[in-house]
């Protein structure tokens, strides 16, 4: 089936540090890939996405590619600032016969961003 | 951005008695809602997808008896966990789809059953 893999948190880092969340995938067929973040007290918003292998998504300074041959959508970002704290996902979205599709989510990272 | 809202944000229950969680799109018609349990520490689950005036698809071992999925407009969809109990205690998270674009989230709903 399908399903999603991210590195374990919690991950602390200092301000203006780089960032890396790892993220690999299974999957049947050719799923799109996304980021979603969800902030203290709120709901999950996307934070990026890309739908074909090769295509890199970017929101805010975030960064991730879909790299089919290493099934990975690793999240990057060059300097991390203290409102990037939060619990990242990446997820999958595959389409199912009913025409609908849900997504997959992993296990959630938590990021700690310290001035 | 589209938003989508629930109601109520938090609820405490006594054992036993029934809990519905509203779950509505605010500016867009939402041909597609899902509803998602999230355990402490743990990922999104999927529990149900429902397409707007037809029964919704539960996942594999949700039971549908007791997870009610009620999706009567393109802007509501509720839940209604039936004679809660302590194990059903969680964050329980809708999200809602227009017909051609992505899900769009709920801030969630986190359920306490005494």
């Amino acid at each position: 089936g399908n399903s999603v893999t991210q590195m374990e948190g919690p991950v602390t880092l200092s301000e203006e540090a780089f960032l890396t969340i790892n993220c690999t995938y299974t999957a049947t067929g050719y799923p799109s890939l996304f980021w979603y973040v969800q902030y203290p007290g709120e709901g999950l918003q996307l934070l990026l996405k890309a739908t074909k292998a090769d295509d890199k998504g970017s929101n805010k300074g975030f960064e991730a590619t879909y790299r089919k041959e290493t099934t990975s959508f690793h999240l990057e970002k060059g300097s991390v600032q203290v409102s990037d704290s939060a619990v990242y996902f990446c997820a999958l979205s595959a389409q199912r016969n009913s025409g609908n599709t849900p997504l997959v989510f992993g296990k959630g990272t938590r990021l700690s961003v310290i001035a | 951005g589209a938003v989508v809202s629930q109601h109520p944000s938090r609820v405490i229950c006594k054992s036993g008695t029934s809990v519905k969680i509203e779950c509505r799109s605010l500016d867009f018609q939402a041909t597609t809602m899902f509803w998602y349990r999230q355990f402490p520490k743990k990922s999104l689950m999927l529990m149900a997808t429902s397409n707007e005036g037809s029964k919704a698809t539960y996942e594999q071992g949700v039971e549908k008896d007791k997870f009610l999925i009620n999706h009567a407009s393109l802007t509501l969809s509720t839940l209604t966990v039936t004679s809660a109990h302590p194990e059903d205690s969680s964050f329980y998270i809708c999200s809602a789809r227009p017909l051609l674009g992505t899900q769009y989230f709920g801030p969630g709903t986190r359920l306490l059953v005494l």
